[in-house]
């Protein structure tokens, strides 16, 4: 199994650029997250599925839009990129949420100029 | 709103040397807490969980901490490091009353260093 994988790995945009995000899981998992991670902030929720069909918004979700078609996939959108944006993004996934650990991607990293 | 506090952003320790990386959490209401380990250049993986019961919780590579509830507090404590130790720990909080959604509110990261 190869767990949660993100692609890409690496990314460079320009301000006002697009790109989306892919986190895949092979684990049957409901669950799956979006996070960022930056310097001194620990990681923040930027949004959250519950089930294919579905998502939700977590703490930081302006400037992003995701999209959970199938159960195995969840997508990372920026319209329209800027600076702020410059982070490591993880995804995750869980059985199902509260008791429940989060299996984690290894991140995406993001540099806005 | 839950919050959560890691009081040191770095902890420099020998190695074999005991440790103790400290975790405060804003909300008394019941809670699921977590220790998450981030190695260089990796995801996060779970160290350790309290769920509820025993309030001191074990997990994987000698790794224990132990649930207050009356000092809202979650510390990790390891009795003897290792290099290999040397990683950036989080601590995460699942509040209950947010219903089935497992949002994770985390702590600012503590980063081991385990010197030889």
């Amino acid at each position: 199994n190869a767990g949660v994988t993100q692609t890409p790995k690496f990314r460079v945009l320009k301000t006002g650029q697009s790109m989306t995000l892919l986190c895949a899981q092979d684990m049957n998992h409901e669950y799956m997250y979006w996070y960022r991670q930056d310097p001194g902030m620990g990681l923040r929720l930027i949004h959250y599925s519950v089930g294919e069909g579905t998502t939700a918004k977590g703490e930081v979700p302006d400037g992003y839009n995701v999209s959970r078609l199938k159960k195995q996939n969840f997508l990372l959108g920026l319209e329209s990129a800027a600076p702020s944006q410059t982070s490591v993004y993880f995804c995750a996934s869980s059985w199902t949420g509260g008791l429940y650990e989060q299996y984690f991607g290894p991140g995406t990293r993001l540099t806005v100029t | 709103a839950q919050s959560v506090t890691q009081l040191d952003s770095q902890v420099p320790v020998f190695e074999e040397a005991p440790v103790e990386l400290r975790c405060n959490y804003s909300s008394s209401v019941s809670v699921y807490l977590f220790w998450y380990v981030q190695y260089p250049n990796q995801g996060l993986q779970l160290l350790l969980k309290y769920l509820s019961g025993s309030t001191l919780v074990k997990g994987i590579n000698g790794f224990e901490a132990e649930f207050n509830k009356s000092q809202t507090s979650f510390h990790l404590r390891k009795p003897s490091v290792h290099i290999s130790d040397t990683a950036e720990y989080f601590c995460a909080v699942s509040d209950k009353s947010s219903g089935n959604t497992g949002k994770l509110i985390f702590g600012q990261g503590t980063t081991l260093q385990v010197k030889p």
